[in-house]
């Protein structure tokens, strides 16, 4: 079945500079990569996704990159704010559902 | 759009006693989810439901853990006897799941924070 690695587990930055977190998968026909961030005490938001026919997507200062070939795809956060500290999950689909990285801490420093 | 409702918000029983969940998707969301988040983890996928029939109960604990979508939209999940290792976030999720991959975009509830004593 599918398999979804997520590295690093916890990432720290300093404010103003970017975050990159990097997330491999095993199953060649999962089409749907989304990425969900997770603040303390709530509940997972889906912040940016991307399909299997874009290599790379943009949301202001998000931005999502997959490479089928090579099955890995990225989350870059750029200009990292106080307000961008949560865990981060990647997943990918498969078989109808969604298989989940085991996350990411992202801890901005001021 | 109303977004996916759960409750309780909080629930504390002591081992051995039983609990349940509720779950209402958004509206014409076919398929529901429920996972299981234990501090520090990400989530489980505990069942998935397509409308009322079971597509994946493969993770969950059967012989304490059950859930049912009677009529393809409100959900319920039930946990009887509770565990000490039970405790843990249980989120309920919907997406449209009618096919082809826009179906697959997920959406939480609030979740039901379960702590067993």
């Amino acid at each position: 079945g599918e398999n979804v690695e997520q590295h690093p587990s916890t990432l720290s930055v300093q404010e103003g500079d970017s975050a990159v977190i990097k997330c491999t998968y095993s199953d060649s026909a999962s089409n749907y990569f989304p990425w969900y961030k997770q603040e303390l005490g709530k509940r997972p938001q889906l912040i940016i996704d991307i399909r299997s026919n874009v290599g790379e997507k943009k949301d202001q200062r998000i931005a999502v990159t997959l490479n089928k070939t090579a099955k890995h795809f990225s989350l870059h956060i750029t200009e990292t704010q106080p307000e961008d500290s949560a865990v981060y999950f990647c997943a990918a689909d498969s078989n109808y559902q969604l298989i989940w990285g085991a996350g990411t801490k992202l801890i901005i420093k001021p | 759009e109303a977004g996916v409702a759960q409750s309780p918000r909080y629930k504390i029983i002591e081992k051995r006693q039983s609990v349940a969940f509720w779950c209402n998707p958004i509206s014409g969301h076919a398929t529901l989810y429920w996972y299981q988040q234990i501090l520090g983890q990400g989530p489980k996928l505990l069942i998935q439901f397509q409308n009322n029939g079971v597509v994946d109960d493969s993770q969950l604990p059967k012989d304490r853990f059950s859930a049912e979508r009677l009529k393809g939209v409100d959900s319920t999940l039930k946990i009887q006897p509770a565990k000490l290792e039970d405790s843990a976030v249980y989120l309920c999720a919907s997406s449209q799941g009618t096919g082809g991959t826009s179906s697959y975009e997920q959406y939480f509830g609030p979740g039901t924070r379960l702590t067993v004593t």
